[in-house]
């Protein structure tokens, strides 16, 4: 059974360009998660989905970002016209249920230059 | 904030020794979780004790939860080199996960 998966691991942007990153849960799983983390700082929550829907998005910026899960295929985390603030490993989680433990994939780090 | 902070920020012991770290949380929660990343991965899932639980254990990991104190400690006992990372508790607050800033073990061999 894979692992949770993301990719691209490494994705560099310009400023003002979008980032996406690719999140596929382990099999049997319907919860995604996503996280930031910045450098020396810990984990922070961003979005919550199940499938087509998303359940809490409270960590969401308001502006620029955007999160799916749809039926067929991974979990997209869209960051439209990226800034160098936005440089940063996002980290991917999955589990079977909301209060499950999270299995988390080996993130992707964007740098925006 | 529903952050859980972790204590200490750093440490640092010999291989054998054993290694605690603690943490604290602000509100009524469902469950905590301990986690741990080795640099530039990903987290691993290490251990989950629920709010009615007082105590947990996992091969060389040791997990206790006090909800009257809000906090959590993580005992790795007979630490090895290859314990060395940052470890991270995650408390569960409706929908979501807050992670604190880690704790970052060194084990010097």
């Amino acid at each position: 059974n894979a692992g949770v998966m993301q990719n691209p691991r490494h994705l560099v942007r310009r400023r003002g360009q979008e980032a996406r990153l690719r999140c596929s849960p382990m099999k049997g799983h319907s919860h995604v998660y996503w996280y930031r983390q910045l450098p020396e700082e810990g984990l922070k929550f961003m979005v919550y989905l199940q499938k087509e829907n998303i359940i809490d998005e409270s960590g969401m910026p308001k502006e620029r970002f955007s999160a799916e899960f749809p039926k067929e295929g991974p979990s997209i985390l869209r960051i439209q016209q990226v800034v160098r603030g936005d440089s940063a490993a996002y980290f991917c989680a999955s589990s079977p249920g909301g209060r499950d433990e999270q299995y988390f994939g080996p993130g992707t780090r964007l740098t925006v230059t | 904030s529903q952050q859980g902070e972790e204590d200490p920020q750093a440490l640092s012991i010999q291989e054998g020794e054993n290694a605690t770290m603690n943490c604290s949380y602000k509100t009524s929660i469902n469950n905590l979780q301990w986690y741990r990343q080795n640099s530039g991965r990903g987290l691993v899932h290490l251990i989950l004790i629920r709010s009615n639980e007082r105590e947990k254990h996992s091969g060389r990991l040791r997990v206790t939860l006090d909800t009257s104190k809000k906090s959590s400690s993580l005992l790795i006992t007979a630490s090895r080199a290859a314990d060395t990372a940052s470890y991270f508790c995650a408390t569960d607050a409706r929908n979501q996960f807050y992670f604190g800033t880690g704790t970052s073990l060194t084990v010097i061999p």
